[in-house]
């Protein structure tokens, strides 16, 4: 099954900095998450990008699926953006199981 | 639109004892998956239901996890006998092929085996 990889692992930065998030994955995929894990535990969807880019306020991803990336930048970050990122893929080619990353733990300190 | 609901939100229970979970899709929603997480980790999918039946129970310990989705809408997953490694956050997801496989995820069970 498909490798997935986040990096970096922690992050922490200041209230109002920028930040990229990095998801590589082994082989091709026609589905990729990100979400966000909130301190109660509750799972966010961000996105759902499978290629391309996409915005939504102050957060924004890109997915290059021929070069197995995607990338999440949060912007102007703020302290309630705190919590673990993830990126999921399917375990196979057209397989709806997702596969995980270990995540990247970002906090925004004030 | 309502999301994906479970109960109960937290559990505590010695080892050896039995518990379950349940999990209310997303209207409409055929698809459904119970997933395991352990702390420091990402999400691992225990077994996914298309309608009432199992599609994928490959990563389900057997000996001691069972689920259900008996009318194709609700699900309960029951472990027992727990043991210490299975404390974990128990995800529910749900998804349609109309959202092109997008999973929703409820707010999880916090199962603590003491």
């Amino acid at each position: 099954g498909i490798q997935v990889e986040q990096s970096p692992p922690d992050l922490i930065l200041q209230e109002g900095a920028n930040s990229t998030l990095r998801c590589n994955f082994s082989d091709s995929v026609n589905n990729l998450q990100w979400f966000h894990q909130n301190p109660w535990g509750q799972l966010i969807n961000l996105f759902y990008i499978p290629s391309g880019t996409k915005q939504n306020g102050r957060l924004s991803a890109t997915t290059v699926a021929t070069e197995r990336y995607s990338l999440l930048y949060i912007s102007s970050s703020q302290t309630t953006d705190s919590g673990v990122y993830f990126c999921a893929v399917p375990y196979i080619q057209g397989a709806q199981k997702l596969v995980f990353g270990q995540g990247t733990r970002l906090t925004i300190n004030p | 639109e309502a999301g994906v609901a479970q109960s109960p939100r937290y559990k505590i229970i010695e080892k050896r004892q039995s518990v379950a979970f349940w999990c209310n899709p997303i209207s409409g929603h055929a698809t459904l998956y119970w997933y395991q997480q352990i702390l420091g980790q990402g999400p691992k999918l225990l077994i996914q239901f298309q309608n009432n039946g199992v599609v994928d129970d490959s990563q389900l310990p057997k000996d001691r996890f069972s689920a259900e989705r008996l009318k194709g809408v609700d699900s309960t997953l029951k472990i027992q006998p727990a043991k210490l490694e299975d404390s974990a956050v128990y995800l529910c997801a749900s998804t349609t092929v109309l959202s092109y496989n997008e999973q929703f995820f409820g707010p999880g069970t916090r199962l603590t085996v003491l």
